[in-house]
């Protein structure tokens, strides 16, 4: 079974500092998607990685693919309110479902 | 843009009930998936649909049955529902299997008593 670990699981961080989410995996992955969902709402997909060691940017958002394409990490510069939310990380698995972590639940302090 | 529409929003079954949720997308999209979402949870796979009259088991099909009879219709059956099922449903859609092209329903909550 393919699993996808996320941590940490809570953060909780004030206003302007920097931080990083971690998605961790035993398996390869031929991509790893990141989403942010807020409350009673679904999931919005963010970004689509694919190539080992892949860098990706959405404003001060930076998600980066292991070389290995086993784990992947989001880090967020000046963290703002508005970054709070659940944020999921999912695969695309050699059977071509895609499989999520359990998230990495994100709040902001004013 | 409508996109991937959910119904209904909330609902609350009675143990040994069934109901369906419907889900209806206006994208054209070939994929179509079912997750329940847990409490503090990811979202895990019920049934995934790769094109109208094809339908596959996911990670926890156990207690749900679905049909697509359409591109745009994947309704999810619960028969006998238990508290266990209790959870938010989502629906999603996609272009094969380009993840980057994933569209998620707002949710369904539901609650077995």
């Amino acid at each position: 079974t393919q699993l996808l670990e996320q941590s940490p699981q809570f953060l909780s961080i004030q206003e302007g500092e920097n931080l990083t989410v971690y998605c961790n995996s035993s398996s390869v992955f031929s991509s790893l998607q990141w989403y942010r969902q807020e409350p009673g709402e679904g999931p919005v997909l963010l970004v689509t990685v694919v190539t080992g060691g892949e860098v990706k940017k959405l404003k001060r958002l930076t998600f980066q693919f292991g070389d290995a394409r086993k784990d992947s990490s989001l880090h967020i510069t000046a963290a703002q309110p508005g970054d709070t939310g659940l944020y999921l990380c999912a695969g695309l698995n050699r059977d071509d479902k895609i499989i999520f972590g359990k998230g990495t639940r994100l709040h902001i302090l004013p | 843009n409508a996109g991937v529409t959910q119904t209904p929003k909330f609902r609350i079954l009675k143990i040994g009930q069934s109901m369906t949720l419907q889900c209806t997308q206006d994208m054209n999209h070939n994929y179509m998936y079912w997750y329940r979402q847990d409490p503090g949870m990811g979202l895990k796979l019920i049934y995934y649909s790769v094109g109208a009259g094809i339908t596959d088991k996911g990670e926890v099909p156990n207690g749900y049955n679905v049909s697509r009879s359409t591109t745009e219709d994947f309704p999810l059956r619960l028969e006998l529902a238990a508290p266990s099922q209790t959870s938010v449903y989502f629906c999603a859609s996609s272009y094969g299997n380009r993840v980057d092209t994933i569209y998620f329903g707002e949710g369904s909550w539901l609650t077995v008593v």
